[in-house]
This record gives C-alpha cells, sequence and structure tokens, in this order.
C-alpha cells in the first residue's frame, strides 16, 4: 500500500532562504512521482514530474531529486520569494501487480509561507 | 492550448440532494480522474477513467458514480448528498505512454462544493 508523507507540515522564511521540502513514499516500485503547488482555494498547478529513470528535475528555481531506494524525494526551492507562498504537495502513482492504475497518492503537503 | 476545465466553479446543495460535476481534459489526453479534497488534506482519489472504461475506483461509497464520454469528457455524479461530502472536487487528465504507464497529471481548478 502506498502512503506519502511530507514534512514539514509548514515553514516560514525569510525571502531570499534556500529551502528544501521532503516526500517520502513507502512503495519504491513507482515510475514517477509528481510534485504540484496549491494556492489557497485553487486547483494544483504541477512543478516538476520526476521519472524513475532520473535522479533529479529542474525547472527554473525548482530542483526535485527522486531516491527510490530509500522511499525519499526533495523539492528544493532557491531564494525563495513571497510569491512562493503556497502549499507544496508531493504525490505518488499507486502500484498494483498490472503497474499504476493511473491514480495518485498524495501527502498531506507543506504550507510554505515566504516573509518579505 | 486549453488546460483542464471542470464547472462548475462553485455549487451550494442541500443534504439529500443529487450534484453532477463536469470536467474537460486537455487535448488528446484519454484518461480522467477525479479527486476529492478535504480542508487540510491531500486529495483523496474517487475514480479514473480511460477510453470510457472505469480503470480505478478508491474508497468511496456507492452515492459516488462517474462515466466518460466519446469526447473523453467525465461527470461525477453524487447521489444523497451529505454534509461531509463539502469539499473541492479536483479532476486531473493524463495520456498513456507507450509503455503503459500514465504520464503526467494535469489538474483543473476544481468545483467547490458546499452542502448545508
Amino acid at each position: 500500500k502506498q502512503e506519502v508523507t511530507q514534512i514539514p507540515a509548514a515553514l516560514s522564511v525569510p525571502e531570499g532562504e534556500n529551502l528544501v521540502l521532503n516526500c517520502s513514499f513507502t512503495d519504491s516500485a513507482i515510475y514517477n512521482l509528481q510534485w504540484f503547488r496549491q494556492d489557497p482555494g485553487k486547483g494544483l498547478t504541477s512543478l516538476l514530474l520526476i521519472q524513475s529513470s532520473q535522479r533529479e528535475q529542474t525547472s527554473g528555481r525548482l530542483n526535485a531529486s527522486l531516491d527510490k531506494s530509500s522511499g525519499r524525494s526533495t523539492l528544493y526551492i532557491a531564494a525563495s520569494q513571497p510569491g512562493d507562498s503556497a502549499t507544496y504537495l508531493c504525490a505518488a502513482p499507486k502500484m498494483n501487480y498490472g503497474g499504476s492504475q493511473g491514480n495518485l497518492i498524495f501527502g498531506k503537503g507543506t504550507k510554505l509561507s515566504v516573509k518579505p | 492550448d486549453a488546460g483542464v476545465t471542470q464547472s462548475p466553479t462553485h455549487l451550494i446543495k442541500t443534504r439529500g440532494q443529487q450534484v453532477t460535476l463536469r470536467c474537460s481534459p486537455i487535448s488528446g489526453h484519454k484518461s480522467v480522474s477525479w479527486y476529492q479534497q478535504v480542508l487540510g488534506q491531500g486529495p483523496q482519489f474517487i475514480f479514473q477513467y480511460y477510453e470510457k472504461e472505469e480503470r480505478g475506483r478508491g474508497n468511496f461509497p456507492d452515492r459516488f458514480s462517474a462515466r466518460q464520454f466519446p469526447n473523453y469528457s467525465s461527470e461525477l455524479n453524487v447521489n444523497a448528498l451529505l454534509l461531509g461530502d463539502s469539499a473541492l472536487y479536483l479532476c486531473a487528465s493524463s495520456f498513456l505512454t507507450a509503455s503503459g504507464s500514465y504520464n503526467e497529471q494535469f489538474f483543473g481548478p476544481g468545483t467547490r462544493l458546499t452542502v448545508l
């Protein structure tokens, strides 16, 4: 059974600081992992998708890593800005004997606040 | 290209009523998934449809049902509404890769359902 955990639940940092958000998953037989951003009351915006064959994926100031053997992924945000304030969610696919069922298992998210 | 669209944006119903939510996937995506997100939690998987067939069902009661149309749009129906059904309902679309895995999932803005 796939379970996804995110720590910390909330994080407050001053503008300009580099930060790391953590995600752990229990079923390492995943073929990808996805990071999302969610603004209050809004839908999810896909930030990065890391395939199991990759160890890192970068988009602008964001860098995500994936270590299947340890069941961990991290999202690194460089030079944080107040506009980065949002909830960040990671999600891993639910796996079964035939592969993925195509549905994602989400963590509860990390609520990030970047102070000017 | 337009992203995933959902309608309506907001909905207010009373207990016992029925509701239908609609979703249009990104052009070319044949997989549609539905998720329920209650405040403070990550999204929970409800259904997945691919090529008009149900491919997965989450741990939700039979009051929840869905279908997918020939144009790959989808509807989620909830009967006999309960107060606990109040949530943000999210739709996501993706495509199936040649290897049989589901690729990056893209989410719509969601429908906020309030049950009074």
